[in-house]
């Protein structure tokens, strides 16, 4: 079965600096998807970013940016020009490839932004 | 496009009960998934449909239900309710493929 280990339970970042969240996973599957969630006081929760398992290059949107080490199971968040906003709980997420679209969640890590 | 919806968005019911929670998801999207958090088990997966049919199931006893109707809503029943049944309820939507799933604002549900 698959599992996913966020190993920062809490974490906190000055306001316009830099923080990495980690995650790492283990599955024997070759084709899957990492995403990473972001679930603020409100509830609702909602995608940061995504990575597909076959693409090398990592993913980045906007000030949001992994590190896929496909090889150590690994799948870093980085967060730059920590905004207040940015205060929530994060979640990595691992799916398998193919119509198994069952997601496999983290523990969750809860980022505080101090301004 | 409007997002997803959940109703209702808090439940307080008492052990033995019953309760229907109801979502809709995204225009378009045929894949609908529920999950459960808790403080202590974090979010677990219940099931997933895809045009009206279950794909695929978490590890939940058999109180827990579901089923999606051809409009794509879904619904998602739990019987003879338990104390630790007291959790949010997520539900997602997803268009398919390698897309990531777009989650409701969840239902509260509180069994005393």
């Amino acid at each position: 079965a698959q599992t996913v280990t966020q190993s920062q339970p809490e974490m906190s970042v000055q306001e316009a600096e830099t923080v990495t969240l980690s995650c790492t996973y283990d599955t024997s599957e070759s084709d899957y998807y990492l995403f990473w969630y972001k679930q603020p006081p409100s509830r609702q929760m909602i995608l940061v970013i995504r990575q597909e398992a076959y693409k090398q290059q990592n993913a980045t949107e906007n000030r949001f940016s992994v590190n896929f080490q496909k090889a150590a199971k690994s799948f870093s968040l980085k967060i730059s020009d920590s905004q207040l906003g940015d205060a929530a709980m994060y979640f990595c997420a691992y799916r398998p490839g193919g119509s198994n679209y069952k997601l496999t969640f983290g523990k969750g890590t809860l980022l505080t932004v101090n301004p | 496009k409007a997002g997803v919806t959940q109703t209702p968005r808090y439940l307080i019911k008492t052990r033995g009960q019953q309760v229907t929670l109801s979502c809709s998801p995204i225009s378009g999207h045929r894949s609908v998934s529920w999950y459960q958090q808790t403080p202590g088990q974090g979010l677990q997966f219940l099931f997933e449909y895809f045009s009206e049919t279950q794909r695929n199931k978490g590890n939940f006893p058999g109180r827990f239900s579901g089923r999606q109707f051809s409009n794509s809503r879904s619904e998602m029943n739990v019987s003879t309710l338990e104390l630790g049944d007291s959790a949010l309820y997520l539900c997602a939507s997803s268009p398919g493929g390698g897309y990531e799933q777009f989650f409701g604002p969840g239902t509260r549900l509180t069994v005393l």
